[in-house]
């Protein structure tokens, strides 16, 4: 089955940038998503379509893609930013969803 | 305000049913595919399911299919999740979630989640 590859964990400290990368072969041919989600809370849509940035959403949060990868940027990391952040595309029909497996966003 | 509101998650036996519900206000609820993810404890996102806005049309993961239903009742504002057959791994809280555009699309809003636990 499909899948879309996330490293676990990343680590920065407060200003610096964050970069989480999302890996899939059907990348080039489909939309990425990225969600925070903070314990105990719903996730949170922070980016859609790729690079497009929901309302109320900080502009420190950007989204960019490249062949099979997109990439979720949070330049000037800030400590309520620590949370899981999970990509999401199509999956190989085309009309279900595929999350990847999340990625522990730890500012240090 | 957009709001979702999940409910009817609770304890389950192995082999059993359950039906949750998502009482949806804030928005134009018939103009909006629909869907459930879920989360097993400590785990990832897992999609369960999307339907059209008229019901016409439902897409299921693999792993539920034969054994979840998706509805939804328009003029109640209303999405319901059938569960039969449920099994251990179907253990977790679900979202009900409005789907931005049309499949395979993202998801814009969230509700706060219902537990669902299958045990014995």
């Amino acid at each position: 089955s499909y899948e879309l590859t996330q490293p676990p964990s990343v680590s920065v400290s407060p200003g610096q940038t964050a970069r989480i990368t999302c890996s899939g072969d059907a990348l080039p041919k489909q939309y990425a998503y990225w969600y925070q989600q903070k314990p105990g809370q719903a996730p949170v849509l922070v980016i859609y379509k790729d690079s497009e940035r929901p309302s109320g959403i900080p502009e420190r949060f950007s989204g960019s893609s490249s062949g099979t990868t997109v990439t979720l940027t949070i330049s000037g990391v800030q400590a309520e930013d620590e949370a899981d952040y999970y990509c999401q595309s199509a999956d190989s029909s085309g009309l279900g969803v595929v999350f990847g497996g999340g990625t522990k966003l730890t500012v240090l | 305000e957009v709001q979702l509101v999940e409910s009817g998650g609770g304890l389950v036996q192995p082999g059993g049913s359950l039906r949750l519900s998502c009482a949806a206000s804030g928005f134009t609820f018939s103009s909006y595919w629909m869907s459930w993810v879920r989360q097993a404890p400590g785990k990832g996102l897992e999609w369960v399911a999307n339907i059209k806005q008229d019901g016409s049309e439902k897409y299921y993961v693999d792993s539920v299919k034969g054994r979840f239903t998706i509805s939804r009742d328009n003029a109640k504002n209303s999405l319901y999740l059938q569960m039969n057959s449920l099994r251990a791994e179907d253990t977790a809280v679900y979202y009900c979630a409005t789907l931005l555009g049309v499949p395979p699309g993202g998801f814009d809003y969230w509700g706060q989640g219902t537990l669902v636990t299958v045990s014995s």
